[in-house]
């Protein structure tokens, strides 16, 4: 059962386009929605999360979008660059002593020139 | 100055073996995690402990357990390790439970 799920799986954007990234949710408890970056040999570092009183953030060229009545949100790179490509994870999880972080399946970026 | 770290970065043991992954972080957080990354890449939670209490066992095969010495120590032991263990364990600590996380650099285990 993946109660976060993710798309697309990959992704080719150019230089200086935008690259969207999607997540859909089941568990109306979640109520932390983070987006994790990670390279290759890497850990997943934590670049811009949400939480479900606001419809929008954005830090910097990265924004989510979120749609608490359709369960969804997403992830814009605005101008994106190669230095940008990497594998995107959403995630989330909900407040309370059972809380973990729920992961999507990933989508790997590769910002062309 | 590492915030969460992990020895080794590297395993490469035997099937039967026992190994073990320590995990420590200097942020001063009171939950700590280990995550598991298959070959898909595929992120899961296995445990999580708050203040040094077991919180989360993900349906994880008791071959695999957690030890947490203190609040900055997270160490994983597993035992007879299996080919399907092979992947990569990220630890990673949070001041709230479920809140933002960091994560380590990871290990990857090969398991031969």
């Amino acid at each position: 059962q993946q109660q976060v799920k993710q798309s697309p799986q990959s992704l080719i954007v150019q230089k200086g386009g935008i690259s969207i990234i999607n997540c859909a949710y089941e568990n109306t408890a979640f109520d932390y929605f983070p987006w994790y970056q990670q390279f290759p040999g890497k850990g997943p570092a934590l670049l811009i999360a949400i939480r479900p009183d606001v419809s929008e953030k954005k830090e910097g060229r990265f924004t989510i979008s979120f749609n608490k009545s359709a369960k969804q949100f997403s992830l814009h790179i605005m101008d994106s660059q190669p230095g940008d490509s990497a594998t995107y994870f959403c995630a989330a999880s909900m407040s309370g002593t059972a809380s973990k972080l729920t992961f999507g399946t990933g989508t790997r970026l590769q910002v062309t020139l | 100055d590492t915030a969460v770290s992990q020895t080794p970065k590297y395993l490469v043991t035997q099937m039967g073996n026992d190994k073990s992954i320590k995990c420590e972080q200097n942020l001063g957080h009171d939950t700590m995690y280990w995550y598991k990354q298959d070959s898909k890449k595929f992120l899961k939670i296995m445990f999580s402990y708050n203040n040094k209490e077991l919180i989360i066992n993900e349906t994880v095969p008791n071959r695999f357990s957690p030890k947490s010495p203190d609040k900055a120590h997270l160490n994983l032991h597993i035992n007879s390790l299996e080919l399907g263990d092979s992947a990569v364990y990220f630890c990673a600590s949070s001041q709230d439970l479920g809140g933002r996380s960091t994560f380590g650099p990871g290990t990857r285990l090969t398991v031969l």
